[in-house]
């Protein structure tokens, strides 16, 4: 059981271009959250997802940023257009339902130049 | 808004000692979770106790929970270095469909 697994581990994208951030989650577990961490601060979540279904995307900007999360192959976190501000540590989790602990990658690391 | 708020934000002990960090929150919970995240690591998760309960063990962990004063408190005993890290609280709210809300963070350093 590899656990969830997250790629790539470190993206370096020049501004104006798109992010694509590529999560799957552990083998049985059908929830999927997205969050994202800034140096020094907590996660923010941005999305929650299960198969095929956008559940909460509250903490999604409304612009530039969607995720998805197909009945075949991993969830994606896509940035378009990234800007300086878009830079940070973009961790996803997954759980086998509500009421239980999550299991999380190892974060992507956005860097913008 | 964050909804867990840790306390002290950052503490320093000795190996051997006991560390004690304090979690509030606001709004009602299904469960309360902590976790720990190493530096440039991602977080993984020590303990998760429910609404109903106001205790829970994990070998050297300890969770209590008091929803009266909404509040949390982990205890780590017999510190080691490798317990240096950060540690976060998380809320899940109840209903379906809910999501952990996660505090800003204690940063743990034990000097060995």
């Amino acid at each position: 059981n590899a656990g969830v697994m997250q790629n790539p581990r470190h993206l370096v994208r020049r501004r104006g271009q798109e992010a694509r951030l590529r999560c799957s989650p552990m083998k049985g577990h059908s929830h999927v959250y997205w969050y994202r961490q800034l140096p020094e601060e907590g996660l923010k979540f941005m999305v929650y997802l299960q198969k095929e279904n956008i559940i909460d995307e509250s903490g999604m900007p409304k612009e530039r940023f969607s995720a998805e999360f197909p009945k075949e192959g991993p969830s994606i976190l896509r940035i378009q257009q990234v800007v300086r501000g878009d830079s940070a540590a973009y961790f996803c989790a997954s759980s086998p339902g509500q009421g239980y602990g999550y299991t999380f990658g190892s974060g992507t690391r956005l860097t913008v130049v | 808004s964050q909804q867990g708020e840790e306390d002290p934000q950052a503490l320093s002990i000795q190996e051997g000692e006991n560390a004690t960090m304090n979690c509030s929150y606001k709004t009602s919970i299904n469960n309360l979770q902590w976790y720990r995240q190493n530096s440039g690591r991602g977080l993984v998760h020590l303990i998760l106790i429910r609404s109903n309960e106001r205790e829970k063990h994990s070998g050297r962990l300890r969770v209590t929970l008091d929803t009266s004063k909404k509040s949390s408190s982990l205890l780590i005993t017999a510190s080691r270095a490798a317990d240096t890290a950060s540690y976060f609280c998380a809320t899940a709210p109840p209903g379906a469909n809910s999501k952990l809300t996660f505090g800003k963070g204690i940063t743990l350093s034990v000097r060995p």
